[in-house]
């Protein structure tokens, strides 16, 4: 079963609009990770915020964990047409040492021009 | 640096026929990891190799076989395909599992299987 919940599931903007996607998760976690996934390819990893972090910045990147609410959130600022992708987060299954990680289901975000 | 290489990039494949999906990382990794990807269903962990020696069983494991060759390469195995098992297949590595809270993976372009 899934450990974390994206919201929403598609999300349309214009390109310089910002872009919130959200994560929930059941159980306590030593730390929450994004990625992000082109069309074809693979998952890449874009930002990992540990159990102990409020807020974490990269680039237009923006992620926040509330562990008392059980989520998190992945904020892209001005975003441009290249940020189309989808993005899932993903948790330590159960915070369990030497477990491997769960991944929700995806937002897919289209950024038209 | 090539990263995360899965091979064959496709393959279609009858109902009972057998195949090994091949994976290899260049970084160094101590752990890999097999995933698969359906529409809808994200991403379900099949197996999982925490360091060289070691296989766990994800959440979906049953139908598949997997043998960490050395700590380069990870194989994943259908022994007798199924048509719920056309998927695609992602293979992905990180320096290790667990521990203080896994660290970030990388992942291959993954395998596109297709059973008749």
């Amino acid at each position: 079963s899934q450990q974390g919940e994206e919201d929403p599931q598609a999300l349309s903007i214009q390109e310089g609009e910002n872009a919130t996607m959200n994560c929930s998760y059941k159980t306590s976690i030593n730390n929450l990770q994004w990625y992000r996934q082109n069309s074809g390819r693979g998952l890449v990893h874009l930002i990992l915020i540990r159990s102990n972090e409020r807020e974490k910045h990269s680039g237009r990147l923006r992620v926040t964990l509330d562990t008392s609410k059980k989520s998190s959130s992945l904020l892209i600022t001005a975003s441009r047409a290249a940020d189309t992708a989808s993005y899932f987060c993903a948790t330590d299954a159960g915070g369990q040492a030497g477990t491997a990680l769960i991944f929700g289901k995806g937002t897919t975000l289209s950024v038209s021009s | 640096n090539a990263g995360v290489t899965q091979t064959p990039k496709f393959q279609v494949l009858k109902t009972g026929q057998s195949m090994t999906l091949q994976c290899a990382q260049d970084m160094n990794h101590n752990s890999m990891y097999w995933y698969r990807q359906d529409p809808g269903m994200g991403l379900r962990l099949i197996y999982y190799s925490a360091s060289e020696g070691t296989t766990d069983k994800g959440e979906v494991p049953n139908g598949y076989n997997v043998s960490r060759l050395n700590k380069r390469e990870f194989s994943l195995r259908l022994e007798s395909a199924a048509p719920s098992q056309t998927s695609v297949y992602f293979c992905a590595s990180s320096y290790r599992a667990g521990g203080r809270g896994n660290q970030p993976q990388h992942f291959g372009d993954g395998t596109r299987l297709s059973i008749l």
